[in-house]
């Protein structure tokens, strides 16, 4: 079946360090792809997109490139801050399907000043 | 402000109450969407409403009934609710249901079933 699975968190780093959320997917067809950002107390707010193969999202320093020989979409960034302190989720949508996102668990970062 | 407003922010309810949520959003979206979050666990759909029109109910129990008067209002109606509905209720909407649309959501509804 179709799924998002993304590395377990929390994820704890220090601040300028470097970030590396894994994500991978199952998915028939040429999906959609997206990472969505939840800050403390707050909805979820897209992060960034891409939607064929070698498209590069990018948004707010974060970057994801859709890997199809790898079914991939890691989400990187070069130094975080403080601020980046979030649960970041994965998610795919089938072109078959107008409106089914299939969602990750989610991933909690936090960054330590 | 995220342009999807939802309310109450946080809800606690016994198991015999009726309690409604709501969601507004006046960013000219078509398409709008209840889903629940739970700890450790993938968002899960409930519904999809496009023009006031529902076209998707994921299996979810009838003790969870939504409304859509028109294309800017979301409620999602609760009667005889158990402990384990206890989760966020996000609201989300989009231009249209279709792909490649990002959704813009809510700060959601913490619901707490005692």
């Amino acid at each position: 079946g179709n799924s998002v699975t993304q590395m377990e968190g929390p994820v704890t780093l220090s601040e300028e360090a470097f970030l590396t959320i894994n994500c991978t997917y199952t998915a028939t067809g040429y999906p959609s792809l997206f990472w969505y950002v939840q800050y403390p107390g707050e909805g979820l707010q897209l992060l960034l997109k891409a939607t064929k193969a070698d498209d590069k999202g990018s948004n707010k320093g974060f970057e994801a490139t859709y890997r199809k020989e790898t079914t991939s979409f890691h989400l990187e960034k070069g130094s975080v801050q403080v601020s980046d302190s979030a649960v970041y989720f994965c998610a795919l949508l089938l072109r078959d399907s107008n409106y089914q996102l299939i969602w990750g668990a989610g991933t909690k970062l936090i960054i330590k000043p | 402000e995220t342009g999807v407003t939802q309310t109450p922010r946080h809800l606690v309810m016994g198991m015999t109450n009726k309690k409604s949520l709501k969601c507004e959003q006046h960013l000219g979206h078509n398409a709008m969407y209840w889903y629940k979050q739970s700890a450790k666990k993938p968002l899960e759909l409930m519904f999809v409403y496009s023009l006031e029109e529902r076209v998707e109910n994921n299996s979810v129990p009838s003790r969870f009934s939504p409304e859509c008067p028109n294309s800017s209002h979301l409620f999602l109606h609760l009667h005889t609710l158990q402990p384990e509905d206890s989760a966020l209720y996000l609201c989300a909407s989009s231009q249209e249901v279709g792909i490649n649309y990002g959704y813009t959501f809510g700060s959601g509804t913490r619901l707490t079933v005692v």
